[in-house]
């Protein structure tokens, strides 16, 4: 069965500062979707940014990168030019492509954001 | 704007009663899920339904029902059987028609014992 780990329960960057969140996965599949959700204190769950396992490229949304490994099995998020706006925990997960459409979430980074 | 209606905001469950949370979506998609999530916790899986009249039991079924009738719409149920039922409830969404799409979340329901 997959799994995803979230080793950092906690996190703190400086406002215009950067910060790397971790997300490693266990899977013996080759083909499947990674995915970083952002919750903030409202509870809503905001796509952050998806990296297909298939493509080399590493996936950019505005501030938000990742650094997709696929042979270390490891997903990080980087947030550039850290805002107030994006304190929140932080959910990493995992999608297969074998057709069972279940995803698999992380437990979580919580983002403090320091002014 | 498609999207995700959960209904209600918060939810107060008397002992021994049944509770009915209700997840309704305009987004056309096949795929309907349930979850569960405690405080300072992550999502855990209560139930997922890929197609209507097709359900799927998750990590943490036990002392919960739903149904999927239609396509819209993903009703749970909170039984009296869940001993322990506090709890905020995610409903969530995805299609996955010409690759596997992210998916898209409810607003939550906040259940609570009177």
């Amino acid at each position: 069965a997959q799994t995803v780990t979230q080793s950092q329960p906690e996190m703190s960057v400086q406002e215009a500062e950067t910060v790397t969140l971790s997300c490693t996965y266990d899977t013996s599949e080759s083909d499947y979707y990674l995915f970083w959700y952002k919750q903030p204190p409202s509870r809503q769950m905001i796509l952050v940014i998806r990296q297909e396992a298939y493509k080399q490229q590493n996936a950019t949304e505005n501030r938000f990168s990742v650094n997709f490994q696929k042979a270390a099995k490891s997903f990080s998020l980087k947030i550039s030019d850290s805002q107030l706006g994006d304190a929140a925990m932080y959910f990493c997960a995992y999608l297969s492509d074998s057709g069972t459409y279940k995803y698999i979430f992380g437990t979580g980074t919580r983002l403090k954001v320091l002014a | 704007d498609g999207g995700i209606t959960q209904s209600p905001k918060y939810l107060f469950r008397k002992e021994g009663q049944n509770v009915t949370l209700s997840c309704e979506q305009n987004l056309n998609h096949d795929a309907m899920y349930w979850y569960r999530q405690d405080p300072g916790q992550g999502l855990r899986l209560i139930y997922y339904s890929q197609i209507v009249n097709d359900f799927q039991k998750g990590d943490i079924a036990e002392g919960y029902s739903v149904s999927r009738e239609k396509k819209e719409s993903f009703p749970l149920t909170v039984t009296s059987a869940q001993k322990n039922p506090t709890a905020f409830y995610l409903c969530a969404s995805s299609n996955h028609a010409g690759g596997s799409q992210p998916q898209h979340f409810g607003d939550g329901t906040r259940l609570s014992i009177l």
